[in-house]
């Protein structure tokens, strides 16, 4: 079974930064792009950022461009994001979401993040 | 970047209608869309890829349409569990997804 199970969330103040992880089980987590989607409790989903399975290929939502930075680590089946500079319209739920040829195919439960004084 | 737009923002429905969703692209996409359900308090499940292939173990009930910038998700007999939010999305171009459709009694 896929599972996709992501930590590190909690109350920030803005201008802190925070790191995100995402453990995945289930599959052959190497052979797959990965990404993250975030949410405003009772809003829309925004993608925030992608890594291809060999970290050759990676890209970020202009929004976070230049303060996150998404990174993976195959040995550990594990996917990060180093949120830096933080600001209270980060606040959100984060997801990990596992891609497989093209498709957004499973999400994690997500991890909420607040970032406030 | 590429703009979707849903149409409605709610609909007001009863079990057993049949329910059409819309989301339009603001640049042609081709077939590159997927439609998204996310029940109160769960993360979003995959419905629908390549605007109108049903994702494994998504009932019949789930049809997608279109290509281009106009597509359509339609729920024929909506049961009591798809009461929910909808979300297109288009991956021709990164990644940008609709407002969302409410459904709701």
């Amino acid at each position: 079974e896929v599972q996709l199970v992501e930590s590190g969330g909690g109350l920030v103040q803005p201008g802190r930064s925070l790191r995100l992880s995402c453990a995945a089980s289930g599959f052959s987590f190497d052979d797959h792009a990965m990404h993250w989607v975030r949410q405003v409790p009772g809003k829309g989903l925004e993608w925030v950022a992608g890594i291809s399975g060999k970290s050759d290929s990676i890209g970020h939502a202009d929004s976070v461009k230049g303060r996150f930075t998404v990174s993976r680590d195959n040995a550990k089946n594990s996917l990060y994001l180093e949120m830096n500079s933080l600001r209270v319209e980060d606040t959100a739920l984060y997801y990990c979401v596992k891609k497989s040829s093209d498709i957004f195919d499973m999400w994690g439960q997500g991890t909420m993040v607040t970032v406030s004084s | 970047e590429i703009v979707m737009t849903q149409s409605p923002a709610t609909l007001s429905v009863s079990p057993g209608e049949r329910v059409t969703v819309s989301c339009r692209a603001s640049q042609s996409i081709r077939s590159n869309l997927a439609w998204f359900q996310q029940r109160p308090g769960q993360a979003p499940r995959l419905l629908i890829s390549g605007a109108s292939t049903r994702a494994t173990g998504v009932p019949a009930r789930f049809s997608g349409s279109g290509s281009g910038t106009e597509f359509t998700l339609t729920i024929s007999s909506l049961q009591s569990e798809d009461f929910a939010v909808y979300y297109c999305q288009q991956y021709n171009d990164w990644y940008t997804f609709g407002q969302g459709t409410k459904l709701e009694i």
